[in-house]
């Protein structure tokens, strides 16, 4: 499968900035996304990039580089309900998606 | 209202029983996904189709199969030949080449423990 690589864990204080860093391998690359996925639920989608740049959704924002194999998410004004993992997920031409083992964030008061 | 529906959302099976996980979804996506997650893991990819019967082996297709005769529809049943079954499944789906919204909605999984 595709080489997908993100941190295990990051730890910030309410208020912070966290940045976490996703970088891949992939022979043709038609997208990325980013997941939040709180402990027994589903994942919920965060932020989409196919294009190069910084994409900006209120506290979030992800950034990629097609030509590096890197993005990242940045999540800032951190509120205790942010804690939660985070994934990078990368779509092939073929439509084949596929996460990274997860980021996950904790949030300290 | 549109959605993505996993059912059931527990199940408990005898090991050497195959088990049939349903998936069914009314958002009109052509692309559908099986993913199973370990604790404390990442999503690994079991299957995926792109367009109604048609599918292709993700990176963990060993002892899985499913069918894709419906847009709506796409069951994975975990055979036998699973060495180790017991994991959180979730399925996925998304609009598919062209689209504009092009994430992936995901139904609330279904929890299997095979004893």
């Amino acid at each position: 499968g595709q080489n997908i690589d993100q941190p295990t864990e990051m730890t910030a204080t309410e208020g912070a900035i966290v940045q976490i860093n996703c970088t891949y391998q992939t022979s043709g690359f038609n997208g990325l996304f980013w997941y939040q996925q709180h402990a027994g639920e589903a994942p919920t989608f965060l932020s989409y990039n196919v294009l190069d740049g910084l994409e900006e959704k209120g506290r979030f924002s992800s950034f990629l580089s097609r030509s590096k194999g890197y993005s990242y998410l940045l999540l800032k004004e951190l509120q205790m309900k942010d804690s939660a993992s985070y994934l990078c997920a990368v779509r092939e031409d073929d439509y084949k998606l596929s996460f990274g083992a997860g980021t996950t964030v904790t949030v300290r008061a | 209202d549109g959605g993505i529906t996993q059912s059931p959302k527990y199940l408990f099976r005898k090991e050497g029983q195959n088990v049939t996980l349903s998936c069914e979804q009314n958002l009109n996506h052509d692309a559908m996904y099986w993913y199973r997650q370990d604790p404390g893991q990442g999503l690994r990819l079991i299957y995926y189709s792109q367009i109604v019967n048609d599918f292709q082996k993700g990176d963990i297709a060993e002892g899985y199969s499913v069918s894709r005769e419906k847009k709506e529809s796409f069951p994975l049943t975990v055979t036998s030949a699973q060495k180790n079954p017991t994991a959180f499944y979730l399925c996925a789906s998304s609009i598919g080449v062209g689209g504009l919204n092009t994430e992936a909605f995901f139904g609330q999984g279904t929890r299997l423990t095979v004893v």
